[in-house]
């Protein structure tokens, strides 16, 4: 595997539902992000790990918790969703959390909650 | 605070002629400038990047951007665009927070 993988790739749940989200990065970065993408509203900023430690956290709802046991893998634990947290989930990483370093994203995990 | 707009939610246009993606930006702070694209059921991937030095900034597929601080803009152009690139572009500022406009959906049309 090379670049960011990220499983599922599809993901249906119910409301009640417990679910997760992985992420895994092969490029030796140090930085990590979750990103929520909703049909015609911009990228937005869930999270970010810079060392596995949690430098963001922009204002998202207790439902979405994430986890980054190492700076290879991030998770994103799902529960007791809302229909509006449908949406494609991506992940990023980059090489630290500086102004400049490019963001290499994965392909997503397009989540239904129905 | 950032925020970006992309005046154009779609752009048609047809093989072999030239585009141009238009994105106007605000921010107190200096910014760091980008274009990423996504393609269907992909994530994003980084066309071009602003930092500074040289206005006139040269990408991928053959895709430049100019920074105008005047006019608070970085548009996107290709002189002649292929089936290929047809996808979603987004333009991004980073200052203090890295900040996404909404996306400009690039269809080519033989």
């Amino acid at each position: 595997e090379t670049g960011v993988t990220q499983t599922p790739r599809h993901l249906v749940m119910g409301m009640t539902n417990k679910k997760s989200l992985k992420c895994e990065q092969h490029l030796g970065h140090n930085a990590m992000y979750w990103y929520k993408q909703s049909a015609k509203k911009p990228l937005e900023l869930m999270f970010v790990y810079n060392f596995k430690e949690q430098t963001e956290n922009n204002s998202v709802p207790s439902r979405f918790s994430p986890e980054c046991p190492n700076s290879s893998h991030l998770f994103l634990h799902l529960h007791t969703l809302q229909p509006e947290d449908s949406a494609l989930y991506l992940c990023a990483s980059s090489q630290d959390w500086t102004e400049y370093n490019e963001q290499f994203f994965g392909p997503g995990t397009r989540l239904t909650v129905l | 605070a950032q925020s970006v707009t992309q005046l154009d939610s779609q752009v048609p246009v047809f093989e072999e002629a030239p585009v141009e993606l238009r994105c106007n930006y605000s921010s107190s702070v200096s910014v760091y400038l980008f274009w990423y694209v996504q393609y269907p059921n992909q994530g994003l991937q980084l066309l071009l990047k602003y930092l500074s030095g040289s206005t006139l900034v040269k990408g991928i597929n053959g895709f430049e951007a100019e920074f105008n601080k005047s006019q608070t803009s970085f548009h996107l152009r290709k002189p002649s665009v292929h089936i290929s690139d047809t996808a979603e572009y987004f333009c991004a500022v980073k200052g203090n927070k890295l900040v996404f406009g909404a996306g400009t959906i690039l269809r080519v049309k033989s």
